[in-house]
């Protein structure tokens, strides 16, 4: 089955600095790469997403990059605030697993103002 | 539009009881999937369900554990006999198809089980 792997665990970053947050997978035929924020007691929340036909989605302060050859994609957070503070996962599904999502280890981001 | 429903939102239950997890899908939503993450962890995936089908459940435990989402009603996670090391936080998404390209799940607020 699909195995996906997220670095780096904790990242703490200055207020306006950009964040980085990377994941590989292990499932080729996987085809959708979405990413998650999670706050305290809450539930995951759909930041933004990416499908195998496209390298690069952006949005707003957030981009999420994919590269299939390697079976990597990253999300990249720019000029940060401290409400981007949170735990972020990023997940992998399609191929031989349907809809499932197969979630990365999360990594908590911590913007100090 | 209501978003994805779970209730309860807390549930304790002592050693050896049982645990039932509602889940009501987004409206328009006929798929839905159940994630357990333990303290301080990732989501794992446990069960895909379609109305009255359970299509993958490789991520249940063998016993103990059952799922069900009828015709009419909510999806149902079943929790038997549960121990301590069932403690987790539940939580359900939905999303409108299983086929390729209509991924996006929407997470519901999870149920916090705590088993004393």
């Amino acid at each position: 089955g699909e195995n996906v792997e997220q670095h780096p665990s904790t990242l703490s970053v200055q207020e306006g600095d950009s964040a980085v947050i990377k994941c590989t997978y292990s499932d080729s035929a996987s085809n959708y790469f979405p990413w998650y924020k999670q706050e305290l007691g809450k539930r995951p929340q759909l930041i933004i997403d990416i499908r195998s036909n496209v390298g690069e989605k952006k949005d707003q302060r957030i981009a999420v990059t994919l590269n299939k050859t390697a079976k990597h994609f990253s999300l990249h957070i720019t000029e940060t605030q401290p409400e981007d503070s949170a735990v972020y996962f990023c997940a992998a599904a399609g191929g031989t697993s349907y809809g499932k999502l197969t979630f990365g280890q999360g990594t908590i981001l911590t913007v100090h103002p | 539009n209501a978003g994805v429903m779970q209730n309860p939102r807390h549930l304790v239950r002592r050693r050896g009881q049982e645990a039932r997890l509602r889940c009501s899908p987004m409206k328009g939503h006929s798929h839905v999937y159940w994630y357990r993450q333990l303290p301080e962890e990732g989501l794992k995936f446990m069960v895909y369900l379609q109305k009255e089908n359970i299509i993958d459940e490789s991520g249940m435990p063998k016993e103990r554990f059952s799922a069900e989402f009828p015709k009419e009603g909510p999806s149902i996670l079943r929790i038997q006999q549960v121990v301590r090391g069932d403690s987790a936080a539940y939580f359900c998404a939905s999303s409108p198809s299983g086929r390729a390209g209509s991924y996006e799940q929407f997470f519901g607020p999870g149920t916090r089980l705590t088993v004393l």
